[in-house]
């Protein structure tokens, strides 16, 4: 759905290196959400965000960190990024009955 | 917190038949319970979404169900046809934490024309 934009699509990295993702929404919505999916494993919450000064951790934070740089975008890094980090990455937006709406995806390799 | 289990992990139908996927929940005071359907390439986009003050909701061929007392919740597809093909997940919503989703490990679903 272009209403939320993820950008890179996909990035292959070696390990130790730091590595931004970088989520966009025009949909107005004060909610983000940055998951992890692997296989057989279902999405799985790494940080959320109800607005530009809330930050939260999920289920799975360690080894990551947020920033909420305005209510439009939500960039999610890996300060040193290790192979267990190699996953399909979806940033999603909530609206206040809490439907989601999830970007395209950024597949990350971490070599 | 929430733990959610999706059965079966592969579905494979005929095109025209039914096809139903099943989703367990531990936290009883859970209250909503979204489907996604997730594209080759694509995010999770929100089918159906059922809340814990009803049991059943439609929507064309899809149909979700839930049975508080068994902590289950299913999804129903009829008349299944190709463009159905995709993985779907089942979430929960947490009762401590309105804004935190429980996923199920998702089902690929196979329609064969």
């Amino acid at each position: 759905d272009a209403d939320v934009t993820q950008t890179p699509r996909n990035r292959i990295t070696k390990t130790g290196k730091r590595i931004m993702l970088e989520c966009s929404q025009t949909k107005g919505h004060d909610r983000m959400y940055w998951y992890r999916q692997d296989p057989g494993l279902g999405l799985r919450l790494i940080y959320y965000s109800f607005d530009v000064k809330d930050i939260n951790k999920g289920e799975i934070s360690d080894g990551y960190s947020v920033s909420r740089q305005a209510q439009a975008k939500f960039s999610l890094s890996l300060e040193s990024a290790i192979p267990n980090q190699t996953a399909l990455y979806f940033c999603a937006t909530s609206t206040s009955n809490n439907e989601q709406f999830f970007g395209p995806g950024t597949r990350l390799t971490v070599l | 917190g929430e733990n959610v289990e999706q059965h079966p992990s592969t579905l494979s139908v005929q095109e025209g038949d039914s096809a139903v996927i099943k989703c367990t929940y531990s936290d009883s005071a859970s209250n909503y319970f979204p489907w996604y359907k997730q594209e080759l390439g694509k995010g999770p986009q929100l089918i159906i979404d059922i809340r814990s003050n009803v049991g059943e909701k439609k929507d064309q061929r899809i149909a979700v169900t839930l049975n508080k007392t068994a902590k289950h919740f299913s999804l129903h597809i009829t008349e299944t046809q190709p463009e159905d093909s995709a993985v779907y997940f089942c979430a929960a919503r947490g009762s401590y934490n309105f804004n935190k989703f429980y996923f199920g490990s998702g089902t690929k679903l196979n329609v064969k024309p």
